[in-house]
């Protein structure tokens, strides 16, 4: 089982802001990273170090990290960042692990 | 421009073997670490290995270990997963994926398209 916890599922009003968290302790000494990603394709990096954004992910995704709980914000959802988001980061001894995942629909 | 081109999935029985290859272009495959991630269907992406840029250090999941063998050479900018005493939950789409920053700070930036590993009698 994932030493990263994430709410299974989350919804969103169109224009909207939504909260992405990933709990566990190991997140107190390593970063996480966040991906997005929709049926039928591959993942897509959105946030890395801290609060970087790859070329062409828009400014409206944001990440934050606190203690043990790193987040992604979605400010202003679009219906197109309806997906599956994961963090990916360390576990407890060091091995790389990946979040539960979380469901966000954009009502 | 970046691409990663997964092969060699396909269906085996269990018990049985496969090798997935990945190969890299647009990019200096023999400076970045990869990684092998899979997801099963219906569920969440899984890392599976990872390998340093020059191949001399490896890691597994607890999962995959000592069943799994994760290698590459950078002559042919390829990266390798042989899986060996495969299960049934072991089907699932396998990725490769480029890693980027370092050991407190790594994320995987570019990734393949997948290849579907079948294992079923």
């Amino acid at each position: 089982s994932s030493e990263l916890t994430q709410d299974p599922a989350v919804s969103v009003a169109l224009g909207q802001t939504v909260r992405i968290t990933c709990q566990g302790d190991s997140l107190r000494n390593y970063y996480a990273s966040w991906y997005q990603q929709k049926p039928g394709q591959a993942p897509v990096l959105v946030v890395y170090h801290k609060n970087n954004r790859p070329s062409g992910i828009p400014d409206r995704f944001s990440g934050s990290s606190s203690g043990n709980t790193a987040s992604l914000t979605i400010t202003g959802a679009q219906a197109e960042d309806e997906a599956d988001y994961y963090c990916y980061s360390r576990d407890s001894s060091g091995n790389h692990v990946f979040g539960t995942g979380t469901k966000v629909t954009v009502l | 421009e970046v691409q990663l081109v997964e092969s060699g999935g396909g269906s085996v029985q269990p018990g049985g073997s496969l090798r997935l290859s990945c190969v890299a272009s647009g990019f200096t495959f023999s400076t970045y670490a990869m990684h092998w991630v899979r997801q099963a269907p219906g569920k969440g992406l899984e890392y599976v290995s990872a390998i340093s840029s020059n191949g001399v250090t490896t890691y597994y999941a607890t999962s995959v270990k000592g069943r799994f063998t994760i290698s590459r050479d950078n002559s042919k900018n390829t990266l390798y997963l042989q899986m060996g005493s495969l299960r049934a939950e072991d089907m699932a789409v396998y990725y490769c994926a480029r890693e980027i920053g370092d050991y407190y700070d790594s994320s995987v930036d570019y990734w393949g398209q997948g290849t579907l590993v079948t294992v079923s009698s």
